[in-house]
């Protein structure tokens, strides 16, 4: 499978500030990736699908001025999370998808963001 | 919406036990589902992966089965052990993945 990288693993930041994700495709060109959160005890919920050299599709209720994803590259998708407050903190883990995300994803380690 | 839900939400049993975690979904017509394990702060980890036109998936001690038209999927897991102490997510898959609340898992030694 497709190996996928996170940073960082973890941040701290005060509120009001913004925080940038990386998720990097390590062995293979992603012309799709994907951004999911993860609330404590509960289950991943899709936020964005990130599509290199076009404009991410956001789910519903997914404020798209808040969660700002680039994805410049075939390797490299950013999840940058402005202007951040503490009911952003969350547990923030991104997937490539060989297929465009029908059939299989490989997901990242995860970035555990807190806001205090 | 499609809905996916697992149950037990927690499981603890002692080391050696067989054990089966159940998921349900309410769309039946999806692509495939896959199981996953998530290791405290950690991302997922793949387990099985099971395509449409498959009924089941085996990989070691565990055994992944899928039964669309009820909308129903286990996974068994034989001799449970320690080790496999995690959190068990399904997912279906049709035209995204929707992922169910997962199974937490403790195995005591």
């Amino acid at each position: 499978g497709a190996v996928v990288s996170q940073h960082p693993s973890w941040v701290i930041c005060k509120s009001g500030t913004s925080v940038k994700i990386e998720c990097r495709s390590l062995d293979f060109q992603a012309t799709t990736m994907f951004w999911y959160r993860q609330f404590p005890k509960q289950s991943l919920m899709l936020m964005a699908t990130s599509n290199e050299g076009s404009k991410a599709t956001y789910e519903q209720g997914v404020e798209k001025d808040k969660f700002l994803i680039n994805h410049a590259s075939l390797t490299l998708s950013t999840l940058t999370v402005t202007s951040a407050h503490p009911e952003d903190s969350s547990f923030y883990i991104c997937s490539v998808a060989p297929g465009g995300g029908t059939d299989t994803q490989y997901f990242g380690p995860g970035t555990r963001l807190t806001v205090l | 919406k499609q809905e996916v839900t697992q149950i037990p939400a927690a499981l603890s049993v002692p080391e050696g036990e067989n054990l089966v975690l159940n998921c349900s979904f309410t769309d039946s017509a999806i692509y495939n589902l896959q199981w996953f394990r998530q290791d405290p702060g950690k991302g997922l980890t793949s387990l099985l992966l099971i395509q449409s036109s498959q009924r089941e998936q085996t990989s070691g001690r565990l055994n992944a089965s899928l039964d669309k038209s009820s909308g129903r999927s286990t996974l068994y897991i034989a001799a449970s052990q320690p080790g496999d102490s995690a959190t068990y997510l399904c997912a279906v898959i049709k035209n995204q993945f929707y992922f169910g609340t997962g199974t937490s898992l403790t195995v005591i030694p």
